[in-house]
């Protein structure tokens, strides 16, 4: 079975400007998350995505916006980008209800904002 | 508010020997915990989890142990492997959920 991907894996861009980031889940899993990873803050969720309704949102501002497709894919969007952006993007899949509540990482969006 | 504590930045230990990574939580509503590994420039990777009612889960060289009264939870490697060298996450979560983590530890196996 494939795992989580995402693309692209390295993005560059200016402040002001805004980005789209994409998640192909695990086939089945319906939940996809997002997560933020920066050096000072660790890892930090941004939202959860089940059957294309966002079922629960982090403690990010308005910029940061999500959404899922009928065929369980995602995209996150961050409009304004700021410096304080530049951070890993790290999207999860897994099934609700397993066991354990295992998420499953794909590699990670690197977005360097200059 | 971090719910979930990672109080070692880092660890070294020889190869052959114990690794033992511990983490601390404060929200007593947790029912899951689960342990990731990270290499630099890739995504975390499930490890090992252990729910709320249990108190040790075991996959090979990998033990996690949770003692629910001290909110507090350790992951057990025996023996440690060079290739065991990375950055370990605890995690937490309800039934369903975002998970919440800790902010790691350097693990570095010696040869």
């Amino acid at each position: 079975k494939a795992g989580v991907t995402q693309t692209p894996r390295y993005l560059i861009k200016t402040r002001g400007q805004q980005v789209t980031l994409s998640c192909s889940p695990i086939s089945g899993h319906r939940s996809v998350s997002w997560y933020q990873q920066t050096p000072g803050q660790g890892l930090q969720f941004l939202f959860e995505y089940f059957s294309e309704t966002q079922r629960n949102k982090g403690n990010f501002p308005g910029r940061f916006s999500g959404r899922q497709f009928s065929n369980s894919r995602s995209e996150m969007n961050v409009s304004t980008l700021e410096l304080g952006d530049s951070a890993l993007y790290l999207c999860a899949s897994g099934v609700p209800g397993l066991a354990g509540n295992e998420q499953f990482f794909g590699p990670g969006t690197r977005l360097t904002v200059l | 508010d971090q719910q979930v504590k990672q109080n070692s930045p880092s660890l070294s230990v020889q190869e052959g020997r114990i690794s033992i990574l511990n983490c601390d939580y404060t929200n007593s509503m947790f029912d899951y915990f689960l342990w990731y590994k990270k290499y630099p420039a890739e995504g975390p990777t499930f490890l090992i989890s252990i729910s709320s009612i249990k108190d040790k889960n075991e996959d090979g060289r990998f033990t996690v142990f949770l003692n629910k009264s001290a909110k507090h939870l350790s992951l057990h490697i025996v023996p440690s492997q060079p290739g065991d060298s990375a950055v370990y996450f605890c995690a937490a979560s309800r039934i369903i959920g975002k998970l919440v983590f800790g902010k790691g530890t350097k693990l570095t196996v010696n040869p």
